[in-house]
């Protein structure tokens, strides 16, 4: 059983870029959620993916989008890249919703310039 | 205000010492989840909690739904318990909002 993997591990961006940033959930695992964490910290939930449909989202502006694909992997969307929004992006897979234990990727560092 | 907060924020414990750390948190939950955290950002997921208590190990996380409070405890602490303990709320309803404390550090010295 393969855990929740995220690539890439680091990557280097400019202000105003766009960036895709991918998750593997757990072998057996329909559910994605993605979360920010910015240097010191608590992360921040972004959005949550359940079978392809979104199913809860943060406060984060339009600019952060999201896709699940038919093997629940998902991928992160952030359109014109801002200086805060560099920090640290998880993702947790787990089997379904409410009841769940959620399985952390272990992130990709995501740095704006 | 934070829906989640965490005490203490740091917490520096000689090796063997028993330690608690706490959240309180202000909004209706379906489930608590307690979170370590080490350098370099990799989360592990250490308990999930509705009710009442569970063990695993050293450790041991309580929760009273009626205060709003959860307690995680290290028992008989050792060094590679430092680490960053994050609590973190699953929002009951439909809204499907998670909210997470800012963490406290844990360092155990030898």
């Amino acid at each position: 059983e393969t855990g929740v993997t995220q690539s890439p591990t680091h990557l280097i961006k400019t202000r105003g870029q766009q960036v895709t940033l991918r998750c593997s959930s757990q072998s057996g695992h329909n559910t994605v959620s993605w979360y920010q964490q910015a240097l010191g910290q608590g992360p921040q939930f972004i959005f949550q993916y359940y079978r392809e449909e979104k199913n809860g989202r943060g406060n984060f502006p339009p600019r952060f989008s999201g896709l699940q694909f038919p093997n629940y992997s998902s991928e992160l969307n952030v359109n014109a890249l801002e200086l805060d929004d560099s920090a640290l992006y998880l993702c947790a897979s787990s089997a379904g919703l409410a009841g769940s234990e959620q399985y952390f990727g272990p992130g990709t560092r995501l740095t704006v310039t | 205000k934070n829906e989640v907060e965490q005490s203490p924020q740091n917490l520096t414990a000689q090796e063997g010492e028993f330690i608690t750390i706490n959240c309180s948190y202000s909004v209706g939950i379906s489930a608590l989840h307690w979170l370590q955290q080490h350098p370099g950002g990799g989360i592990v997921s250490l308990f999930m909690l509705s009710s009442g208590k569970k063990k695993h190990g050293r450790l041991i996380a309580t929760i009273n739904i009626q205060e709003k409070h959860s307690s995680l405890h290290i028992t008989a602490s050792h060094p590679r318990d430092s680490a960053v303990y994050i609590c973190a709320v699953r929002s009951g309803g439909t809204g499907n909002q998670f909210y997470f404390g800012t963490g406290t550090s844990l360092t155990v010295i030898p």
